[in-house]
């Protein structure tokens, strides 16, 4: 019983380059989140996606950032040109999308991301 | 904007001693969860609260929504060892798109034994 599936686990990219950072939510689960983490601070929200949709996106930077859930396969997020300031702990959440808020969020390891 | 305050931000604890930690918002709240994070780990569901006033257990964890569903509390009793790591409170808007969760900026816990 496979849970949140998140690769890679560690990213090092160059100022300038991509980073696609890849999420499997948990089998049955439609609704997907990503959240970044500083060192010690909090989750900071960044995307609602369900498939094929992007319900809510008011936590994504305006520019380089980007997100999908297609209807195969991971969600997909995706940073462009890439800068020192991006380097962070980014938590995919994957749940069920039970109505009314009342939904247990279950979270993958995480990706690394460093930019140097 | 809305905002979910937590406190304290650190707390240092004797090991076999109590503690709380308090979540505060500045709107009514839908539902709050709980979440703990252990060092170098990913956020790990606790709990969830609904009702107004409600309270619940975990074994020595205990965690209460005000009347007001503005706030919440989490109180361990008898600290140990495996409690050390950063809790984190999330919650629902009433207005909230769906179930986004607006994360506090948790309390991190170090124990000493």
């Amino acid at each position: 019983n496979a849970g949140v599936m998140q690769n890679p686990r560690h990213l090092v990219r160059r100022r300038g380059q991509e980073a696609r950072l890849r999420c499997s939510p948990m089998k049955g689960h439609s609704h997907v989140y990503w959240y970044r983490q500083l060192p010690e601070e909090g989750l900071k929200f960044m995307v609602y996606l369900q498939k094929e949709n992007i319900i809510d996106e008011s936590g994504m930077p305006k520019e380089r950032f980007s997100a999908e859930f297609p209807k195969e396969g991971p969600s997909i997020l995706r940073i462009q040109q890439v800068v020192r300031g991006d380097s962070a702990a980014y938590f995919c959440a994957s749940s069920l999308g039970l109505a009314g808020g009342a939904d247990e969020q279950f979270f993958g390891p995480g990706t690394r991301l460093t930019v140097l | 904007g809305q905002q979910v305050m937590q406190i304290p931000q650190y707390q240092h604890v004797q090991e076999g001693e109590d503690f709380t930690t308090y979540c505060n918002s500045s709107t009514t709240l839908s539902n709050i969860q709980w979440y703990k994070q252990r060092p170098g780990g990913h956020p790990v569901f606790l709990i969830q609260l609904v009702k107004s006033g409600e309270v619940k257990k975990q074994k020595r964890l205990t965690f209460q929504f005000g009347e007001a569903k503005k706030n919440s509390s989490l109180h361990i009793t008898a600290t140990q060892t495996t409690d050390v790591g950063t809790y984190f409170c999330a919650v629902t808007m009433l207005k909230a798109a769906g179930n986004k969760l607006t994360f506090g900026g948790g309390t991190r816990v170090l124990v000493k034994p």
